[in-house]
């Protein structure tokens, strides 16, 4: 079983604060590694597809950065919204012959009018 | 475009009963996936399939079984429900291999 860890596991930021968050997951096999964004009472939607060592990836005030060699990518928010409140998932496809995307348990967002 | 839809929403089982969830997307897509989600745990993957007429086990696949007769649909069985198999279940389905999953509103099962 892979192991996919996000951190922080919750945070609080006020309107206008910018924040990120850390996923982090094997250096080896790699293949792809997903962001999704998970509003409550909803299922989750895809922010990014990132594939390349180096890639940056940006929708909106959403950017996100990769690096295959240490094993983590970092998601931004910049001027975060109360509309941003979800909880963001990061997920792992393996390159060894693997079909099965890994979770990891999420980083939930509250931001605070 | 409906993307992917789960029947039913909500489902309340006694032990030792039995189920079926239907999961149908109109995207054309090969794979499709069903995932467990609990309290303090990451979507887990129980079966997933690449095509039609193929399906094969994922991380927590015991007390499950899934076929996929049509491309478009992918069913998840649950054949003497227990009280461990309370969650929420979502589908998802993908164009190919590492390309974004979408998923359905899922289906929340409690087995009393």
């Amino acid at each position: 079983i892979l192991n996919v860890e996000q951190s922080p596991q919750s945070l609080h930021v006020q309107e206008g604060d910018s924040t990120n968050f850390t996923c982090s997951f094997p250096s080896s096999n790699f293949y792809a590694l997903h962001w999704y964004r998970w509003e409550t009472a909803k299922s989750p939607e895809a922010l990014f597809v990132m594939t390349l060592n180096g890639d940056e990836k940006k929708k909106g005030r959403i950017s996100a950065t990769l690096n295959t060699k240490e094993g983590y990518s970092y998601l931004y928010i910049k001027g975060s919204q109360p509309e941003d409140s979800a909880t963001y998932l990061c997920a792992f496809y393996s390159g060894a012959g693997s079909y099965q995307l890994t979770f990891g348990k999420g980083t939930k967002l509250s931001v605070i009018p | 475009n409906a993307g992917v839809t789960q029947t039913p929403k909500f489902r309340v089982l006694k032990t030792g009963q039995s189920m079926t969830l239907l999961c149908a997307q109109d995207m054309n897509h090969e794979y499709m996936y069903w995932y467990r989600q609990d309290p303090g745990m990451g979507l887990r993957l129980i079966h997933y399939s690449v095509g039609e007429g193929t399906t094969a086990k994922g991380e927590v696949p015991d007390g499950y079984n899934v076929s996929r007769l049509k491309k478009q649909n992918f069913l998840l069985g649950l054949e003497s429900a227990a009280p461990s198999q309370t969650s929420v279940y979502f589908c998802a389905s993908s164009y190919s291999r590492g390309s974004e999953q979408y998923f359905g509103p899922g289906t929340r099962l409690t087995v009393t």
